[in-house]
């Protein structure tokens, strides 16, 4: 099966901007989390996505948001960009059943710096 | 909330020492414990997990954890550590009754093992 695929890799955006990112599942993980990671404040959890709802959400402002697909491709945008929002981003997918949760696997990341 | 704590951030050993990585979490229900490994320049891969039965797991690479309820604890071990194990090391939680495809991180401890 391939992997967590995020698009793109790398980005580069200015300050006020907004920023999509995406991420494909593993084929049959229903489940799409996504997390900032930072030197600073490690990984945090951002929110998940599970049958097109979003099921969790972290202590982020309303500037970062998601949605996912039919197809549980999820895609998460960040709007009027920060300094501070400078940060890979992770996706993770997992399968579930019910509330139960496997172990997430992680793609590769997006990097996205803000200038 | 939940949250975890890595005793250590940086640890260096030599080659053939033995290794062990503390990690801790705060939560009143039942959790599913990870460790995840970070090589440099790849993604986060899962180690091990815990989510019942045997307290102590094995996982890849000769490494393994042992789950203490009591001292609300997952510590990681390897008993002689290579040169590739270089990388940092994440221990995550997440909760069995809510939060499905949420997982609290904690802040990663970095392995250097010296050839």
């Amino acid at each position: 099966k391939a992997g967590v695929t995020q698009t793109p890799r790398y980005l580069i955006k200015t300050r006020g901007q907004q920023v999509t990112l995406s991420c494909s599942p593993i084929s049959g993980h229903r489940s799409v989390s996504w997390y900032q990671q930072t030197p600073g404040q490690g990984l945090q959890f951002l929110f998940e996505y599970f049958s097109e709802t979003q099921r969790n959400k972290g202590n982020f402002p309303g500037r970062f948001s998601g949605r996912q697909f039919s197809n549980s491709r999820s895609e998460m945008n960040v709007s009027t960009l920060e300094l501070g929002d400078s940060a890979l981003y992770l996706c993770a997918s997992s399968q579930t059943s019910g509330r139960a949760v496997n172990e997430q696997f992680f793609g590769p990341g997006t990097r996205l710096t803000v200038l | 909330a939940q949250s975890v704590s890595q005793h250590n951030h940086h640890v260096i050993l030599s080659e053939a020492a033995s290794l062990e990585l503390g990690c801790n979490y705060s939560y009143g229900g039942t959790v599913n414990l990870f460790w995840y490994v970070q090589y440099p320049g790849q993604h986060l891969q899962l180690l091990l997990k815990y989510f019942s039965g045997d307290p102590l797991v094995k996982g890849i690479k000769g490494f393994e954890a042992e789950f203490i309820k009591s001292k609300f604890s997952f510590n990681l071990r390897k008993p002689s550590v290579q040169w590739s194990d270089t990388a940092e090391y994440f221990c995550a939680v997440t909760s069995k009754d809510t939060n499905a495809g949420k997982s609290t991180f904690g802040d990663g401890t970095t392995l250097t093992v010296k050839p």
